[in-house]
């Protein structure tokens, strides 16, 4: 069984400023993680995914996240925020390519002119 | 990626009636499932649309209530049956391409009055 804690449902930062988007996971099997983003009144984009492979992913518009094992952790950066990062960001989990995901609970991202 | 269309795109119904979600996508694709996004909330999975047997559900999802059809390898219908107000979500289904990345399609938007 997979689960999946997104830490801080909405999260606030300045524009030019670092994203941080926390996630960790919990998963009795290597998990393959993923973050996705939705914009309002539209559907999930993937924006990065791990399955296995470096442990630093990079993604679409200049985000990338980190693959912690000992930490059970995969945070999602930006270093540079932009107004149109304004979206809400989901961090996902399942037990293999073929498996149905696990969602985190969502974090919401502000960015402040 | 793959394409993945929804009909409706949304949709208001009355209680007790039942709804079909058709979700066609423009490759052929051995896994598809389905999610429901509650308002404001995250995606749960609602069942794996196994091509060709009976779905397979989730816990807290059975088939008399959301049946699923997966008649070939780039389509399927959900069915909400006997619809309550609590049913009012965002339903989207999923492929897995070759990749083994989840692409979503664009929900399907459903108000049960």
């Amino acid at each position: 069984a997979q689960s999946v804690t997104q830490l801080g449902s909405h999260v606030s930062v300045s524009e030019g400023a670092l994203v941080l988007l926390r996630c960790n996971y919990s998963s009795s099997v290597p998990p393959y993680l993923f973050w996705y983003v939705q914009y309002p009144n539209q559907g999930l984009q993937l924006l990065l995914k791990y399955t296995s492979a470096a442990t630093l992913v990079k993604g679409i518009n200049g985000f990338e996240a980190e693959f912690k094992k000992s930490e059970t952790s995969f945070h999602l950066t930006k270093p540079s925020a932009h107004m149109s990062d304004a979206a809400e960001y989901f961090c996902a989990v399942s037990g293999g390519g073929a498996d149905g995901l696990t969602f985190g609970k969502g974090t919401h991202l502000i960015i402040q002119p | 990626s793959a394409v993945i269309s929804q009909k409706p795109s949304r949709d208001i119904c009355q209680r007790g009636t039942s709804l079909t979600i058709q979700c066609q996508v423009d490759s052929q694709v051995t896994m598809m499932f389905w999610y429901r996004q509650q308002p404001g909330q995250s995606l749960t999975l609602i069942a794996t649309a196994n091509q060709g047997s009976e779905a397979t559900y989730e816990s807290g999802f059975v088939i008399d209530k959301f049946p699923i059809s997966r008649p070939n390898l780039t389509f399927s219908t959900l069915t909400v049956s006997n619809m309550s107000p609590e049913d009012s979500s965002i339903y989207l289904c999923s492929v897995v391409s070759q990749q083994e990345t989840q692409y979503f399609g664009p929900g399907t938007r459903l108000l049960v009055l």
